[in-house]
């Protein structure tokens, strides 16, 4: 019930295309929902995060969804581009903790 | 560069050693976490201090351990290596709440 499982585990997308990667989790208690992006050699940083009383959050090109009934959020990656190309980690978070759950992680590669 | 200075980058040591790794947060940042992010596996948590007391544990294992100091650095202490333990092993500090920023990490051989 702790899991968050993430989808796929390595992605290809064309230069200016959509990239999206999926996360899906069971328990109904996390109520923060953060997308980091780790370059090699670095540590994660956070890219955008969404609480779920919202169904959609945008900045700039990165975009989450969030279906709270389906328990799935996804993150999409709108006009890709080769600087994208990156590790992606979904989470999610109890209140009142601060520790996050992460998934295992999407490889996205944009080809130029 | 995060402002999350972890030491050393890399580490190489022998099974049934003892390691110290070594976190520096964000100026002003009270909140130290340690994560371990393995091949295989996503991030996984290990543990968190705040302001040199411990508030949260995951699944360190009985041979690691942790501190955070008056100065508010942190270390982690692995003993009786294994292969196993080869991984990243993360810092991330944040001021309070969830927002919180990594480190670059210290990669641990264990051979």
């Amino acid at each position: 019930q702790q899991q968050v499982k993430q989808s796929p585990q390595s992605l290809i997308v064309q230069k200016g295309g959509i990239s999206i990667i999926n996360c899906a989790y069971e328990n109904t208690a996390f109520d923060y929902f953060p997308w980091y992006q780790q370059f090699p050699g670095k540590g994660p940083a956070l890219l955008i995060a969404i609480r779920p009383d919202v169904s959609e959050k945008k900045e700039g090109r990165f975009t989450i969804s969030f279906n709270k009934s389906a328990k799935q959020f996804s993150l999409h990656i709108m006009d890709s581009q080769p600087g994208d190309s990156a590790t992606y980690f979904c989470a999610a978070s109890i209140p009142g903790t601060y520790k996050y759950i992460f998934g295992t992680g999407t490889r996205l590669k944009v080809l130029a | 560069d995060s402002g999350v200075t972890q030491t050393p980058k890399h580490l190489i040591t022998a099974t049934g050693q003892r390691v110290t790794l070594r976190c520096s947060p964000r100026s002003g940042d009270l909140s130290v976490y340690w994560y371990q992010q393995s091949l295989d596996q996503g991030l996984q948590f290990l543990i968190q201090y705040y302001n040199g007391e411990e508030r949260a544990k995951g699944n360190i294992l009985e041979r690691f351990s942790a501190q955070q100091f008056p100065d508010l650095h942190s270390e982690l202490n692995l003993s009786s290596l294994e292969l196993g333990d080869s991984a990243l092993y993360f810092c991330a500090s944040s001021v309070v709440g969830r927002r919180y920023t990594f480190g670059s990490g210290t990669r641990l051989t264990v051979v």
